[in-house]
C-alpha cells in the first residue's frame, strides 16, 4: 500500500519560499513505472496541477507554465521523498498543497495515490 | 478558470442516477484517453473513482461508470447513495505544452 506524507510550514510570509516534503513508503521515488506531482486546491484556482518529477534512466521536470520561473521539485533518493519549493509567494498561493503519484507512466494524469494535503497560507 | 467545464452542481434522489458532464477541447479530452474522475469529500484528499474514461480502480462501485464523446466526457453514478454525497472532479492528460488540467468540479447532492 502506498502512502505519501506531507510536512512542512502552514505559514509563509509574502515573497519568501514555500518548502514542502512528501516522504514515500510503499514505492520508490526511482520507480521507473510512476511520477510524483504536486497539485494545489484553492476556491479562486480549484485544483491546478504544478508539476513533476520523474525517474526514466535520468530524472525529468515538467512544471506547470503558470509557476514555471518559480517552480522547484526536487527528488531525494537517500529518504525517498520528494519536494516543492514555491519562491516569491503571494497572498494568491494560498491553498491546500497535495503531493500525489501518477500511475501508469509520466503522461496519464492518473493520481491514484494523493498525500494528505497541507494548508498553507501566505500572509504577513 | 478552470481548463475543463463542469457544471457546478448536480442532484438526485438515492437510488436514482446521475450524470455529471466535463467538456474541454481538442487539445485534451478530445485528444487522449487520460480522462481521469476524482471524488472528494469535505477536508480529504482527492480519490480516483475513473482513469482512461471508463476504467475502474480496484474497491470503486461499478456503480461509477465513465464515458467520452468527442470534446466532452462523462461520469454517471447511478443507485445514488448517500456516501456519494461529494464534490467530482475531472481531469485530462493535455500534452507536452500544458500536461495536466482540471474540472472546477461539480457538488453531488443526495436529495
Amino acid at each position: 500500500q502506498v502512502q505519501l506524507q506531507q510536512s512542512g510550514p502552514g505559514l509563509v510570509k509574502p515573497s519568501q519560499t514555500l518548502s514542502l516534503t512528501c516522504a514515500i513508503s510503499g514505492d520508490s521515488v526511482s520507480s521507473n513505472s510512476a511520477a510524483w506531482n504536486w497539485i494545489r486546491q484553492s476556491p479562486s484556482r480549484g485544483l491546478e496541477w504544478l508539476g513533476r518529477t520523474y525517474y526514466r534512466s535520468k530524472w525529468y521536470y515538467d512544471y506547470a507554465v503558470s509557476v514555471k520561473s518559480r517552480i522547484t521539485i526536487n527528488p531525494d533518493t537517500s529518504k525517498n521523498q520528494f519536494s516543492l519549493q514555491l519562491n516569491s509567494v503571494t497572498p494568491e498561493d494560498t491553498a491546500v498543497y497535495y503531493c500525489a503519484r501518477e500511475t501508469g507512466g509520466a503522461a496519464t494524469a492518473i493520481f491514484d495515490y494523493w498525500g494528505q494535503g497541507t494548508l498553507v497560507t501566505v500572509s504577513s | 478558470q478552470s481548463a475543463l467545464t463542469q457544471p457546478p452542481s448536480a442532484s438526485g434522489s438515492p437510488g436514482q442516477s446521475v450524470t455529471i458532464s466535463c467538456t474541454g477541447t481538442s487539445s485534451d479530452v478530445g485528444d487522449y484517453n487520460y480522462v481521469s474522475w476524482y471524488q472528494q469529500h469535505p477536508g480529504k484528499a482527492p480519490k480516483l473513482m475513473i482513469y482512461e474514461v471508463s476504467k475502474r480502480p480496484s474497491g470503486v462501485p461499478d456503480r461509477f461508470s465513465g464515458s467520452k464523446s468527442g470534446n466532452t466526457a462523462s461520469l454517471t453514478v447511478s443507485g445514488l447513495q448517500a456516501e456519494d454525497e461529494a464534490d467530482y472532479y475531472c481531469s485530462s492528460y493535455a500534452g507536452s505544452n500544458n500536461y495536466v488540467v482540471f474540472g472546477g468540479g461539480t457538488k453531488l447532492t443526495v436529495l
